[in-house]
């Protein structure tokens, strides 16, 4: 079965520094990894997603995530966080020919001024 | 293009009712799956319907139905709604072909709140 687990609840970190946040899969063939963000009262914005090629994509609103398959991670990342960064972002896994997405637990990014 | 459009986007029942929730999927695409987003569970996967087919199913009981009609919009509904179906149901869209693998991005709508009492 799929699974990806999220370890942070929360990731704190200062406008204009490096952000992280972390997620590790667990699949049974080839992983279809995605990540979203979901701002207060709004559905999920897709940021990027990762199929086959380059370990490290490129995604909305300057994130990226690098796909590590030794360590089974899939971390998101941006070079300088913004304030309006600040919302809860979700890893999420998806099985070849089927349309479900399992997620994360989330994880909460407060960028503070 | 339109976005994926979910209504109403907020909902308040008693035990015991039946709740319709709609979903406009984004033009052109034909697949269509509902989550449940609570606090305690998370993100849950429902359903998803191709071609007014369900393909795949979650692990909810049989109150938590679906349908999707000939132009791609979605329903889902709730029968004998229980305190624990209150949540947020969201619904997204994806442009997946049929006999093709699933490597698409799905579009959530802004999702129903959906409040039983």
């Amino acid at each position: 079965a799929q699974s990806v687990a999220q370890p942070e609840d929360q990731v704190n970190v200062a406008e204009g520094n490096p952000l992280t946040v972390k997620c590790t899969y667990s699949v049974s063939g080839n992983p279809y990894l995605f990540w979203y963000v979901q701002y207060p009262n709004r559905g999920l914005q897709f940021l990027l997603k990762y199929i086959t090629g380059d370990n490290l994509v490129k995604g909305s609103y300057g994130f990226e995530a690098e796909f590590n398959k030794s360590q089974t991670s899939f971390h998101l990342k941006k070079p300088s966080a913004l304030v309006s960064d600040s919302a809860l972002y979700f890893c999420a896994v998806i099985r070849a020919g089927f349309q479900k997405l399992v997620f994360g637990t989330g994880t909460r990014l407060l960028v503070s001024p | 293009k339109a976005g994926v459009t979910q209504t109403p986007r907020y909902l308040i029942k008693t035990r015991g009712q039946q709740v319709t929730l709609s979903c406009s999927p984004i033009s052109g695409h034909r697949s269509v799956s509902w989550y449940q987003q609570t606090p305690g569970q998370g993100l849950q996967f429902l359903f998803e319907y191709f071609s007014e087919t369900q393909r795949n199913k979650g692990n909810f009981p049989g109150r938590f139905s679906g349908r999707q009609f000939s132009n791609s919009r979605s329903e889902m509904n709730v029968s004998t709604l229980e305190l624990g179906d209150s949540a947020l149901y969201l619904c997204a869209s994806s442009f997946f072909l049929a006999g093709g693998s699933a490597y698409n991005e799905q579009f959530f709508g802004p999702g129903t709140r959906l409040t039983v009492l």
